[in-house]
Order: structure tokens, then C-alpha cells, then sequence
């Protein structure tokens, strides 16, 4: 079975500084990995993915991640905060193959204050 | 064109009421999935069609009722639905793989905000 922990219910960072969200997947076969963004009263809009090939994943809007295996983390960061990435950010795991629908995390909600 | 359109965007309904929800996609995608949102949680799936046919029902209640008329179309039938059903149904798609569910990326609509009186 697989599951993903996000490690933070609520992140708030300042205008311009870092962000960093957390998560850590359990899998026992060899994950696909994403971030999805959802802002508010919106579909969910996916940021990035790691499908078993370069560790370090570039997505939209500037953020990236970075898949530690001996770690099992996934964690979402971007350099520089923007008023805009305000929202609601989930990580989700399945498997690179099979049957088995994607498995979300409970969210975590960004806060950007100016 | 990459979206995932769905409608009606908001839709309020008595509990004898009959509605539906529809969702479309032209991007040739073969799996379609219905998903249920309560307010600061994720998605939960309910449903998923792959190849037009239905390949994964999440033990969802018999008063809602998918339907896959096509491969770019998706329905929700709502039927008697109680007030904690209220939620956004989200609608999504994926390439698909004959046979299988797609593990790749979901293209999501903007949802349904349903309201059950």
C-alpha cells in the first residue's frame, strides 16, 4: 500500500522568502510522485512530477523538488515566495504501474503575507 | 486545449430533487474520474472510467450514478442525495492505459460546488 504525510497543515512565509513543504511517501514498489496546487474554488492544477527519472524535478512557477529515496521525502520548495502562490498544495503518490489510483495527502495550506 | 470543462459551476438541489453534473474533454484522453471534496480536505475518488467502461467504484452510495456516453464525456447522476453530500465534485482526466488506470498526471476541471437543502 502506499500513502503520503504531509508534514504541515499550514506553512506562512513573508513575501520574497523561501517556501518549503513537506511530505514523505511510504510505497512498496517503485513511486511516481506529484504536486498538485488548488486555489481557492479551483481544480487542482499539477506543479510538478517525479516518474523514476532525474531526483531533482523542476515544475511551474518556479518550484521544485527533490525525491530522496533513502528518506523517503518529496518535499516542494521555491526560492522566493510570490503573493499569488497562496493556496492549498497536495502531494500524491501512486505507483509507476498497475491499477491503483493516485493516494493524496491532507493538504497543506500556504500563506503569503506581504 | 487542455481543459477539462465542467457544468454547472454551482448547483443547489433538494433532497428529491434529480440532477446531473457533466464534465467534458477533448484531449483524447481514454480515463475519466470523478472526484468528491469537502472543504479543507483532499479529493476523494468515487469513480473512474477507463476506456468508457467503469473500472473503479469506491463503494459510492447508489444515489449517485456515473455514466460514460462517450470518450469525452462524463456524467454524474444525482438522485435523492442527503445534506452531507454537499461538496465539489471535481472531474478529471488522464491518457489512459487499456486496461489499466493511469498513473500518470490528472487534468483537473474547476468543479461543481453542489449544495444539498
Amino acid at each position: 500500500a502506499q500513502s503520503v504525510t504531509q508534514l504541515d497543515s499550514h506553512v506562512s512565509v513573508s513575501e520574497g522568502t523561501p517556501v518549503l513543504l513537506r511530505c514523505n511517501y511510504s510505497s512498496s514498489y517503485s513511486p511516481s510522485l506529484f504536486w498538485y496546487v488548488q486555489h481557492p474554488n479551483k481544480g487542482l492544477q499539477l506543479l510538478l512530477k517525479y516518474t523514476s527519472a532525474a531526483t531533482l524535478v523542476k515544475g511551474i512557477n518556479g518550484f521544485e523538488a527533490e525525491f530522496k529515496k533513502s528518506e523517503t521525502s518529496f518535499h516542494l520548495t521555491k526560492p522566493s515566495a510570490h503573493m499569488s502562490d497562496a493556496a492549498e498544495y497536495f502531494c500524491v503518490v501512486s505507483r509507476t504501474s498497475g491499477n491503483t489510483p493516485l493516494v493524496f495527502g491532507k493538504g497543506t495550506r500556504l500563506s503569503v503575507i506581504a | 486545449d487542455t481543459e477539462v470543462t465542467q457544468t454547472p459551476k454551482h448547483l443547489v438541489m433538494g433532497m428529491t430533487n434529480k440532477k446531473s453534473l457533466k464534465c467534458e474533454q477533448h484531449m483524447g484522453h481514454r480515463a475519466m474520474y470523478w472526484y468528491k471534496q469537502k472543504a479543507k480536505k483532499p479529493p476523494e475518488l468515487m469513480f473512474v472510467y477507463s476506456y468508457e467502461k467503469l473500472s473503479i467504484n469506491e463503494s459510492v452510495p447508489s444515489r449517485f450514478s456515473p455514466e460514460c456516453p462517450n470518450s469525452s464525456l462524463l456524467n454524474l447522476h444525482l438522485h435523492a442525495l442527503q445534506p452531507e453530500d454537499s461538496a465539489l465534485y471535481l472531474c478529471a482526466s488522464s491518457p489512459g492505459l487499456a486496461g489499466a488506470v493511469d498513473t500518470g498526471e490528472l487534468f483537473f476541471g474547476e468543479g461543481s460546488r453542489l449544495t444539498v437543502l
